[in-house]
């Protein structure tokens, strides 16, 4: 069974402290992984597909990267609007996306 | 473009009472999901649609029926409420099914079931 599991579950930030999520994942034949960001209140919304290991992909403060086995998403001096929640999903059939239960991040002025 | 849009945004039922949640799409897609969120686990598909009348199940169907008559809309039914209904429903489209292509969501209905 897919399996996809994100840490930590929360984490506070102080504004400009740097740091990373992490998204492991269980699949058979990955075909890719999505990242998205979630504020309160509203839907999920897209960020980054990546398809193989070794593939990186940035916007503004926020780098993903993906192993074989995980993925990270690092966020550079993030600042308060970056606060949110932020979700990786798999992709390994057509119409099926396992997401992870996402990891609420906070920044601090 | 409105994009995806869902009503209502928020209800309360009673146990056994029946809705419907309605999304609607001005993206002309033709893959439409809907999705439940429960705190601590992930978004996880009850059904979707891969074009105009045909549906199929998702991970977590029991308890819930959809249609889609209509390429642009995509209805939700809860035939008779139960409280592990409790959920925020997320409705999404994609214009292909391709790993290409990513899903674009509603703003969610919070349903409460009492």
């Amino acid at each position: 069974e897919d399996q996809v599991t994100q840490s930590p579950e929360a984490l506070r930030l102080q504004e400009g402290e740097s740091s990373s999520l992490n998204c492991s994942y269980t699949v058979s034949g990955l075909r890719g992984l999505f990242w998205y960001r979630q504020d309160p209140g509203k839907g999920p919304e897209f960020l980054f597909t990546l398809y193989s290991a070794g593939e990186e992909k940035e916007k503004e403060r926020l780098k993903a990267t993906l192993t074989k086995k995980e993925s990270f998403l690092h966020i550079t001096a993030p600042k308060p609007e970056d606060s949110a929640t932020y979700l990786c999903a798999v992709q390994v059939r057509a119409h099926k996306l396992s997401f992870g239960a996402g990891t609420t991040v906070t920044v601090r002025a | 473009n409105a994009g995806v849009t869902q009503t209502p945004k928020f209800r309360v039922l009673k146990t056994g009472q029946s809705m419907t949640l309605l999304c609607a799409q001005d993206m002309n897609h033709e893959y439409m999901y809907w999705y439940r969120q429960d705190p601590g686990m992930g978004l996880r598909l009850i059904h979707y649609s891969v074009g105009e009348g045909t549906t199929a199940k998702g991970e977590v169907p029991d308890g819930y029926n959809v249609s889609r008559l209509k390429k642009q809309n995509f209805l939700l039914g809860l035939e008779s409420a139960a409280p592990s209904q409790t959920s925020v429903y997320f409705c999404a489209s994609r214009p292909f099914a391709g790993v290409d292509y990513e899903q674009y969501f509603g703003p969610g209905t919070r349903l409460t079931v009492t």
